[in-house]
This record gives structure tokens, C-alpha cells and sequence, in this order.
């Protein structure tokens, strides 16, 4: 459905590392930045990076993101438990000119 | 630290007006962009269309004939209208603030719409 793909699960245990990927085309993630956020049900999406790798202030540097051709990715590290969420990934699309996002990942913190 | 706030009528019937506004809490409209973004039940995230800071509009090709988006000035808040809604227009909307040709930023808290007779 989306544009954008993203894995629909990921879990891993306090402490641990984990990977969010996002793939997506020439056309969006590959001629664009990259946003990630984490959404709660009922609340505003809050962004985590932006500009593919960057933070927002108040945003801890356990969490990180890159980018390679039409491929991105979130990673987390010293996961905690208070990571629960859904993350999703946004890119700028030429042809539609404006933006797209991927499908969201659930991860749980086991 | 800016903040939208969202607000608009979420029970309508087919073939009414959807009308949404968003206040731009903490800040002023200059030099960004305005835009909607919905998510039907069960989907990914749609981007509907935007208004920039002096008012110009781009809408989602697949939309372009039902929606306009607005700018309130002086207030700073920006408003959605989508026509002629049918159940498939049911869905989470969400306001949100982007620059330029990059993804949204800051998002208001969604709204939940139910179209249904």
C-alpha cells in the first residue's frame, strides 16, 4: 500500500540494538532527506531525526539515523522499554510532489 | 516550541463538506509550509495537500478536485476542506508543518472523521 516500505514488527530486549529499515525509490528516498518518528495512539507524531541523520534538541543520541541510496534506517541502541511504539519513516516524492511515508513499524520491547 | 492544535467536526454524512482547522500554537505561519495528511483505518499515511506561507496551494493529484486548503491570516491557523466525503474519506487527519521540499516536522494530535449515513 504504501510507497514506502517498512518492515511491520520489530522486537528486541532491554538493552539491546535495534534496526528500523525503510525502502523506498529514486524518486523519494533518493533524492530526498529523511524524517523518522514514533507514534502513539491518539498523540502527535514526534519527530526523532531529521535530515536522514539528525537530532532535535531533547531527543537522546541513543537513537540514530542513516541513509544509503533509496534506503534508510533508525536504529536504536540501550533499548528501554519506554521505546514501545510505531515508527515511521517520510520522505519528499518528486513525482507526487509532496511527501510520502512508509507503513510504520511496531516494535516491542520484550 | 511550536505546537498545532486541531480541531473540526468528526461525524459527517456522505456527500457533506469535511472542514478541519489547525492553530499554529507558538509561533507564526512565515516561511513554511501548511499541510494535511489522513490515515484510513487499516492504511498508510496520505498526504492531501498544502499551503505555503504567502498562500499558494498543492494539492494530492488524487484529491485535487474535492479539497482546498487555506491560510487564516492574520490568526495563524490553516484550514481544510474536503467535499463530497464518502466512507472511503473515513480516517485519522492530521495537520502538520514542513519546510521546504522535506518531510513534516511538527504534527497536531489528529483528528478522527467517520463519514456515515
Amino acid at each position: 500500500q504504501s510507497v514506502v516500505t517498512q518492515p511491520p514488527s520489530a522486537s528486541g530486549t532491554p538493552g539491546q540494538r535495534v534496526t528500523i529499515s525503510c525502502s523506498g525509490s529514486r524518486v523519494n528516498i533518493g533524492g530526498s532527506t529523511v524524517n523518522w518518528y514514533r507514534h502513539l495512539p491518539g498523540t502527535a507524531p514526534k519527530l526523532l531525526i531529521y535530515n536522514s541523520n539528525q537530532r532535535p534538541s531533547g531527543v537522546p543520541d541513543r537513537f540514530s539515523g542513516s541513509k544509503s541510496g533509496t534506503s534508510a534506517s533508525l536504529a536504536i541502541s540501550g533499548l528501554q522499554s519506554e521505546d514501545e511504539g510505531v515508527y515511521f519513516c517520510a520522505a519528499f516524492d518528486d513525482s507526487l510532489n509532496g511527501p510520502v511515508f512508509g507503513g510504520g513499524t511496531t516494535l516491542t520491547v520484550l | 516550541q511550536v505546537q498545532l492544535q486541531q480541531w473540526g467536526a468528526g461525524l459527517l454524512k456522505p456527500s457533506e463538506t469535511l472542514s478541519l482547522t489547525c492553530v499554529v500554537d507558538g509561533g507564526s505561519l512565515g516561511a513554511y509550509y501548511w499541510t494535511w495528511i489522513r490515515q484510513p483505518p487499516g492504511k498508510g499515511l496520505e498526504w492531501i495537500g498544502e499551503v505555503s506561507y504567502y498562500g499558494s496551494t498543492n494539492y494530492n493529484p488524487s484529491l485535487e478536485n474535492r479539497v482546498t486548503i487555506s491560510l487564516d491570516s492574520p490568526k495563524p491557523q490553516f484550514s481544510l476542506n474536503l467535499t463530497s466525503v464518502t466512507a472511503a474519506d473515513s480516517g485519522i487527519y492530521y495537520c502538520a508543518r514542513f519546510l521546504g521540499a522535506a518531510p513534516p516536522d511538527v504534527w497536531g494530535q489528529g483528528t478522527q472523521v467517520t463519514v456515515s449515513s
